[in-house]
């Protein structure tokens, strides 16, 4: 079974900020991950995976295969970030997603 | 490019009748469409997965019989849900996979909100 784990349901930081949304994930395969991103009163859109290993409005995440963890880090936040955040696994050639519960991002100014 | 639209965005009905939702793929072909349920203020479930003229496989514990789900081309799912029921309130989200060039990505629709009165 495929599991997603996002411990913070909300997070709050400062503008300017480091911010890093945690996310751990159960899977006996190779997983895929994926950061999605939901922004107020918008659809659901894909930030970042770990196979391209690119940067994303800032934001970066490296699978930690030994300690199953993929978390999500930007060194400076800004308060165009504030959204709810989901980390999702891929596992098998069936390309379902597990989603975690998110966790919302606030930026204060 | 990459766009998922849905229709209705929102529906309101009475208990006991059936509500159909549209799920499209705009400028590109899907292969794979997947329905998925959010509650207020929780993630995402996966529902089913909808392949291009074959049936549907459902998660564990979604009832084939109350949501029927139909890809019948490449840019369109559709999902009924059936006899509907205060308890089948929820925002709906259904997502697309392309056929080619974006490997494991899932582009997804605006959702739409079903109210059972």
């Amino acid at each position: 079974a495929q599991r997603v784990t996002q411990p913070e349901k909300l997070l709050s930081v400062f503008k300017g900020a480091p911010v890093e949304l945690k996310c751990n994930y159960s899977y006996s395969g190779s997983p895929e991950l994926f950061w999605y991103v939901q922004y107020s009163r918008q659809r659901l859109q894909l930030l970042l995976r770990h196979i391209s290993r690119e940067s994303i409005k800032g934001f970066t995440a490296d699978l930690n295969k030994g300690e199953t963890s993929f978390h999500l880090k930007k060194p400076f936040a800004q308060e165009e970030d504030s959204a709810m955040y989901y980390c999702a696994l891929s596992g098998g050639s069936n390309y379902k997603l597990t989603f975690g519960k998110g966790t919302l991002l606030t930026v204060n100014p | 490019g990459a766009v998922v639209s849905q229709h209705p965005s929102w529906v309101i009905c009475k208990s006991g009748t059936s509500v159909k939702i549209e799920c499209r793929s705009l400028d590109f072909q899907a292969t794979t469409m997947f329905w998925y349920r959010q509650f207020p203020k929780q993630s995402l479930m996966l529902m089913a997965t909808s392949n291009e003229g074959s049936k549907a496989t459902y998660e564990q514990g979604v009832e084939k019989d109350k949501f029927l789900i139909n890809h019948a081309s490449l840019t369109l799912s559709t999902l009924t849900v059936t006899s509907a029921h205060p308890e089948d309130s929820s925002f709906y989200i259904c997502s697309a996979r392309g056929t080619s060039g974006w490997d494991n990505e899932q582009f997804f629709g605006p959702g739409t909100r079903l109210t059972v009165l």
